[in-house]
């Protein structure tokens, strides 16, 4: 079964502190894997896609990176704002398909 | 280049009413899927569907959901007799179709089922 775990559930930190999301994926016969950040009632917004073939990703002060072997993803966001509180969600596409973890929700605190 | 579009964004039906779903995929987009978030779940894959056809339904409840993505216009997800466990929201997303594409995401349509 393709299921996708994030830890941890929620976060809160202080303004300007790096921080680290973790994503694991049972099943690495995965086609990439893409960071989404959701904020509360609105859509997603994509942040970061790591095809199957790459290690990481960066933009900004947010960087992403796939271990397939041992079915691991971690975003690190840099230096974080408070209009970085979100949830973050991590996805991995299989075929067609985007399965999904339950999230992070991430608070920064000014 | 207007992103994915959905409409309603919010949608309020009484339980055994019909809800319809739409969807506008990107321009040049040929593919879309539809996902479900239910209250404090993460999002799951209901149906992916090109131009005509359904390509994998996989994910969609067996009965009263439907899908399609006519030759012209929007894709349509529809939920007949609505019960209080289909609130929840939407989210359609489209993609070229190409091997490893990114799929854009639509703001979603909230569905409240009274």
């Amino acid at each position: 079964k393709q299921e996708v775990t994030q830890i941890p559930a929620a976060l809160s930190v202080p303004e300007g502190e790096n921080l680290v999301l973790n994503c694991s994926f049972t099943d690495s016969a995965i086609y990439n894997l893409q960071w989404f950040r959701q904020d509360p009632g609105k859509g997603l917004t994509s942040l970061l896609l790591i095809q199957s073939s790459q290690r990481e990703q960066t933009s900004g002060r947010l960087n992403a990176s796939l271990d397939k072997s041992s079915g691991r993803s971690t975003l690190y966001i840099a230096a974080s704002q408070p209009g970085d509180s979100a949830t973050y969600l991590c996805a991995v596409e299989y075929g067609n398909k985007l399965v999904f973890g339950a999230g992070t929700i991430l608070r920064v605190k000014s | 280049n207007a992103g994915v579009m959905q409409n309603p964004r919010h949608l309020v039906r009484r339980r055994g009413q019909e809800a319809r779903l739409r969807c506008s995929p990107m321009k040049g987009h040929s593919h879309v899927y539809w996902y479900r978030q239910l209250p404090e779940e993460g999002l799951k894959f209901m149906v992916y569907l090109q131009k005509e056809n359904i390509i994998d339904e996989s994910g969609m409840p067996k009965e009263r959901f439907s899908a399609e993505f006519p030759k012209e216009g929007p894709s349509i997800l529809r939920i007949q007799q609505v019960v209080r466990g289909d609130s929840a929201a939407y989210f359609c997303a489209s993609s070229q179709g190409l091997a490893s594409d990114t799929q854009y995401f639509g703001p979603g349509t909230r569905l409240t089922v009274l």
